[in-house]
């Protein structure tokens, strides 16, 4: 099983700043990685899949980027609605499998 | 709209059994794999099992093979998660959720709300 490690657990960022968040996949998955959006009792919301593809509807301030072992989801300009929960989870092996998740929290 | 409501939540006793439900609209089901997915209370997703489009491949979480089945019915739009010898760690908010028509393996595009089941005596 590919094992997915997030870094850090928890990103504390001021409004309008950047936010960095890292993915880790134990061994390669490509570019078979997606990224999820989650706020309190809601489910997931996809953002990013293919590493790097915004999906529908998301606004381009998310971004995706890496390969083989290493991503990261940039937030260009934080807005409110985007502090949430964010999961990586990569597709290339079953059982797919997720990272345990940043949470990105208002300083 | 897309849609994906799961039915069949609930409080049962460990070693107990139930049957989850997810009724799908707003696409054509049989051109979809799926996936269950849970979430513990304040923990991180799982995926815990997948059914090809056609239901001839299915794949298991190791925590589940043996005690959870999985099955699609593709003319009432349905999927299902038959759990039996139910623990305490199964206890979760259980998602059906939508992958990508023609892929045997992909991101999921839809979720539904949750269900939420919780085993405790």
């Amino acid at each position: 099983e590919i094992v997915m490690t997030q870094s850090p657990a928890t990103l504390s960022v001021s409004p309008g700043e950047r936010a960095t968040l890292s993915c880790r996949a134990s061994q390669s998955v490509s570019s078979n990685l997606a990224w999820y959006q989650q706020k309190p009792g809601q489910a997931p919301r996809l953002l990013i899949y293919g590493a790097s593809t915004r999906a529908t509807g998301i606004p381009a301030r998310f971004s995706g980027s890496g390969s083989g072992t290493e991503f990261t989801l940039t937030i260009s300009s934080l807005q409110s609605e985007d502090f949430a929960v964010y999961y990586c989870q990569q597709y290339n092996n079953w059982p797919h499998t997720f990272g345990q998740g940043t949470k990105l929290e208002i300083k | 709209q897309v849609q994906l409501v799961e039915s069949g939540g609930g409080l049962v006793k460990p070693g107990g059994s139930l049957r989850l439900s997810c009724a799908a609209s707003g696409f054509t089901f049989s051109d979809y794999y799926m996936s269950w997915i849970r979430q513990a209370p304040g923990k991180g997703l799982e995926w815990v099992s997948y059914i090809s489009s056609s239901g001839s491949t299915i794949y298991y979480a190791d925590s589940v093979k043996g005690r959870f089945t999985i099955s699609r019915d593709n003319a009432k739009n349905s999927l299902y998660l038959q759990m039996n010898s139910l623990r305490a760690e199964d206890t979760a908010v259980y998602y059906c959720a939508r992958g990508v028509a023609g892929y045997s393996s992909s991101w999921y595009e839809e979720w539904g709300q949750g269900t939420l089941v919780t085993v405790s005596s």
